[in-house]
């Protein structure tokens, strides 16, 4: 019974590069969410989906980031033209339904050079 | 928005004590998560707490929901090396149940 799982669990990527982040929902889970953590910081909120649409961005920056959860397929988080402040750990979360408790995955731990 | 804020921010303890934290927040809250996580790992949820003066168990876990909704605890008995980890309290945000806040964390270490 695979729980979320997200790949890369290490991303290294230059200023300006693109980074793509992958989530597989746990199997069932048809809600994802995804938090940004910094050192010594809690999680925050970013995104939430369901299958092919986006139902709360209110937590994502409104430039260079965005995510989609296609019909097919892992969800994805992308940040274009990377800068140093965004290197963080990026953890995708799922859930069942609205109201259930969310689930982790192990995290992207992004880093810009 | 919402904030909770933890106590204490670290905790060093001997192996087989108790221990203690808790989470406060100026507005209400309705449900309580405490979540664990190990270095390099997502977090893990431990508890949830639906009702005001839940009192929920598991394994050497207990938390409770305050009765004013603002506030909770976590208590860990007979802590073992394996214990150590950041404890994250967490709630749905009022204006938005999807939002989970999160807690700064109590980093607890165990010392053997």
């Amino acid at each position: 019974n695979a729980g979320v799982m997200q790949n890369p669990r290490h991303l290294v990527r230059r200023r300006g590069q693109e980074a793509r982040l992958r989530c597989s929902p746990m199997k069932g889970h048809s809600h994802v969410y995804w938090y940004r953590q910094l050192p010594e910081e809690g999680l925050k909120f970013m995104v939430y989906l369901q299958k092919e649409n986006i139902i709360d961005e209110s937590g994502m920056p409104k430039e260079r980031f965005s995510a989609e959860f296609p019909k097919e397929g892992p969800s994805i988080l992308r940040i274009q033209q990377v800068v140093r402040g965004d290197s963080a750990a990026y953890f995708c979360a799922s859930s069942p339904s609205y109201s259930s408790p969310l689930h982790f995955g192990n995290g992207t731990r992004l880093t810009v050079t | 928005g919402q904030q909770l804020n933890q106590s204490p921010q670290s905790m060093f303890i001997q192996e087989g004590e108790d221990v203690s934290m808790n989470c406060t927040s100026s507005s209400i809250f309705n449900t309580w998560l405490w979540y664990k996580q190990d270095p390099g790992e997502g977090p893990v949820l431990l508890i949830a707490l639906y009702k005001a003066g839940e009192l929920t168990s598991n394994g050497r876990l207990t938390a409770q929901f305050g009765i004013t909704r603002k506030d909770s605890f976590l208590n860990i008995s007979a802590s073992i090396p394996s214990d150590v980890g950041i404890y994250f309290c967490a709630g749905p945000e009022e204006t938005s149940g999807s939002r989970l806040t999160f807690g700064e964390g109590t980093q607890l270490t165990v010392n053997p």
